[in-house]
């Protein structure tokens, strides 16, 4: 099984900061890599698939990186909608997929 | 706009069968270009994918499920289930169903679940 390990699992930000959020997986998977935004009893959303493409509608301000085992995902400019939990995704052992555990990201 | 909406009992007893239905609006379920999955949330931890199915009726589960779950779709009324048996404490979760699609580039086949139900929660309990 391919894992997904994201840091920090938890980090204090204040708004207008900016923020990167590391995952990485246990062996190479390319960019088969997507992320998700989940706000508080709300479903999960689609941010970055293929490890660096923006979901149509999503701000600018999001962007992802990474290739084989190391990913990113930046916020360049915190907005106060931002706070939430992002989690990673990976797809190269599709059908079967897992998710990174989660990094919650709070206002200081 | 396509949505997607989770329906079935908020409560299971221990050893019975979790039965879930997602009913799709704004699209058909028999698109070719995507497919369709069931993805939980236990209260206070992360995401676990299910199991997904796929237009050609092909079903994929969670190795850790795979003996308690079935995915199937109902074409009539553009829905799909999840029936999953002998259920604990440990089912506990939020259900959520979702479309997943996939991202042709070069020669990688990228696939992501891009709308989500609002999602269901579970209880398991006597």
């Amino acid at each position: 099984d391919i894992q997904m390990t994201q840091s920090p699992s938890s980090l204090s930000a204040s708004v207008g900061d900016r923020v990167t959020i590391t995952c990485r997986a246990s062996q190479s998977i390319s960019s088969y890599l997507n992320w998700y935004q989940q706000k508080p009893g709300k479903a999960p959303k689609l941010l970055i698939y293929a490890a660096s493409s923006l979901q149509s509608g999503v701000p600018s301000r999001f962007s992802g990186s990474g290739s084989g085992t190391d990913f990113t995902l930046t916020i360049s400019s915190l907005q106060p909608e931002d706070f939430a939990t992002y989690y990673c995704q990976q797809s190269y052992s599709t059908p079967t997929i897992t998710f990174g555990q989660g990094t919650r990201l709070e206002i200081k | 706009q396509l949505q997607l909406q989770e329906s079935g009992p908020g409560l299971v007893k221990p050893s019975e069968t979790l039965s879930l239905t997602c009913t799709v609006s704004g699209g058909s379920i028999s698109s070719s270009s995507y497919y369709w999955g069931w993805i939980r949330q236990p209260p206070g931890k992360g995401l676990e994918w299910i199991g997904s199915i796929y237009y050609s009726g092909s079903t994929y589960y969670n190795p850790s499920l795979k003996s308690r779950v079935t995915i199937s779709v109902d074409t009539s009324k553009n829905q799909f289930s999840l029936k999953l048996s002998s259920v604990t404490a440990a089912d506990t979760a939020v259900y959520y169903c979702a479309r997943g699609r996939t991202y042709y580039y070069e020669v990688l086949r990228i696939n992501y679940f891009d709308y989500w139900g609002q999602g269901t929660l579970v209880t398991v309990s006597s």
